[in-house]
């Protein structure tokens, strides 16, 4: 059971836009910024959006980040076949003092 | 270009211990923060274990506290997680990640190690 809440699927078709939401509480999302990893089968996960809403050098700025209360957005415009992957929120949590993650979408480009 | 490699994993019974380690190369070592993270097959990241620059501020979740313990040795450029009283549950693809200077968040990755508990 993760401490952030995630859906598991999401899809979309090229061209599209979708948003992937993170929802946590008080003591995560609530009171820190939020982080977005993406991850490909059978590969390390990679930093895509950090302080909620930057992006690393690299990665291009269909990917974006928001967050509102204690919930949190990824969203993905002008979808593309290599978008499908999996998709990580993570913050930190105050009460637990650690880092956190949500359990993961999976994003499929129909 | 920053590398990070670890080493260490394998098959282990249940109650066994492990020690990982992890190489680097391509940054100032030292003056980078350092973490473990996990991911159970087919599962999401759980993170694991946390080291700060000289070694002397430890954090570890609460599933490992008391049986994982992280060290580095800045000498040698090196990252290690020695696990102790290892369970099925400890079964996992086991990542060292560097900390985004002064963050939380995890900006390199080393491909993983397979941990795996079982007789």
């Amino acid at each position: 059971q993760s401490v952030l809440t995630q859906p598991p699927s999401a899809s979309g078709t090229p061209g599209q836009r979708v948003t992937i939401s993170c929802s946590g509480s008080n003591s995560n999302i609530g009171s820190n910024n939020v982080c977005w990893y993406q991850q490909f089968p059978g590969t390390a996960p990679k930093l895509l959006i950090y302080s909620t809403n930057q992006r690393p050098s690299g990665v291009p700025d269909r990917f974006s980040g928001s967050k509102s209360g204690t919930s949190a957005s990824l969203a993905i415009s002008g979808l593309r076949s290599e978008d499908e992957a999996d998709y990580y929120c993570a913050t930190w949590d105050d009460s637990l003092y650690g880092r956190v993650f949500g359990g993961g979408t999976k994003l499929t480009v129909l | 270009e920053v590398q990070l490699v670890e080493s260490g994993g394998g098959l282990i019974n249940p109650g066994g211990s492990l020690r990982l380690s992890c190489a680097a190369s391509g940054f100032s070592f030292s003056t980078y923060t350092l973490n473990w993270v996990r991911q159970a097959p087919g599962k999401g990241l759980e993170w694991v274990s946390y080291i700060s620059t000289s070694g002397r501020t430890k954090y570890y979740a609460d599933s490992v506290k008391g049986r994982f313990t992280i060290s580095r040795d800045n000498a040698k450029n090196s990252l290690y997680l020695r696990m102790d009283n290892l369970r099925a549950e400890d079964s996992a693809v086991y990542y060292c990640a560097r900390d985004l200077s002064g963050t939380y968040y995890f900006d390199s990755w080393g491909q993983g190690t397979l941990v795996t508990v079982s007789s």
